[in-house]
């Protein structure tokens, strides 16, 4: 059964870069049937996505994050990672990796989920 | 980008009865809808793709319906476990985006 487990810091200083990475078991980040997608949570926005990546490096970027974002994979890890650079409080957020099925080439839906972690922007 | 409009906001249904989620989009998706459950302190958990193709194991009163920009969440006799959060999502245009949700509570 696949899963992914979020980790980083909980806590970031403004203006600083938020980093995040994503462990993926039971299965492989190289498969060529999925992205892999990062996705947000606040109470404010609701939920947001951010971006996904394909184990060749190919990505998709939200544009209005596009300037701040990095989304790296290391498949001898198994894993892939967020970087959001120039973070204010409105990042502070819930934030979620998951895989993003592609169906026709397309990525589509996002299943599982990882259980998510907080992260707030405070100095 | 396309703006999802869930309504209502928050639904109260009793258990066993059925409860109907709506989901507008500002401009036409096809069928290229998923449909998620948050409860609280998880994450959310896929339940149907192309608007109405239920994911493995989503138990059979879950139904979804709709194309183009209007579509619909069905849970034909809510059980406990389904009193939840429900969010929809459209993947046919980038940014791919969320609605802001229908809180499905227990009258």
């Amino acid at each position: 059964q696949l899963q992914l487990q979020e980790s980083g810091p909980g806590l970031v200083k403004p203006s600083e870069t938020l980093s995040l990475s994503c462990t993926v078991s039971g299965g492989s980040v190289s498969s060529s049937s999925f992205y892999w997608g990062w996705i947000r949570q606040t109470p404010g926005k609701g939920l947001e996505w951010i971006g996904s990546i394909y184990y060749s490096g190919s990505t998709y970027y939200n544009p209005s994050l596009k300037s701040r974002v990095t989304i790296s994979v290391d498949t001898s890890k198994n894993q892939f990672s967020l970087k959001l650079s120039s973070v204010t409080a409105t990042d502070t957020a819930v934030y979620y990796c998951a895989r993003h099925v592609l169906l026709d080439w397309i990525p589509t839906y996002l299943d599982p989920w990882g259980q998510g972690t907080l992260v707030t922007v405070s100095s | 980008d396309i703006v999802m409009t869930q309504s209502p906001a928050i639904l109260s249904v009793s258990p066993g009865e059925r409860a109907t989620l709506s989901c507008r989009a500002s401009q036409s998706v096809s069928s290229n809808l998923a449909w998620y459950q948050q409860k609280p302190g998880q994450a959310p958990r896929f339940l149907i793709y192309g608007a109405s193709l239920r994911a493995t194991g989503v138990p059979g009163r879950f139904s979804g319906s709709g194309s183009g920009t209007e579509f619909t969440l069905t849970i034909s006799s809510l059980q406990s476990e389904d009193f939840a959060v429900y969010y929809c999502q459209q993947y046919k245009n980038w940014p791919q985006t969320f609605g802001q949700g229908t809180k499905l509570e227990i009258k």
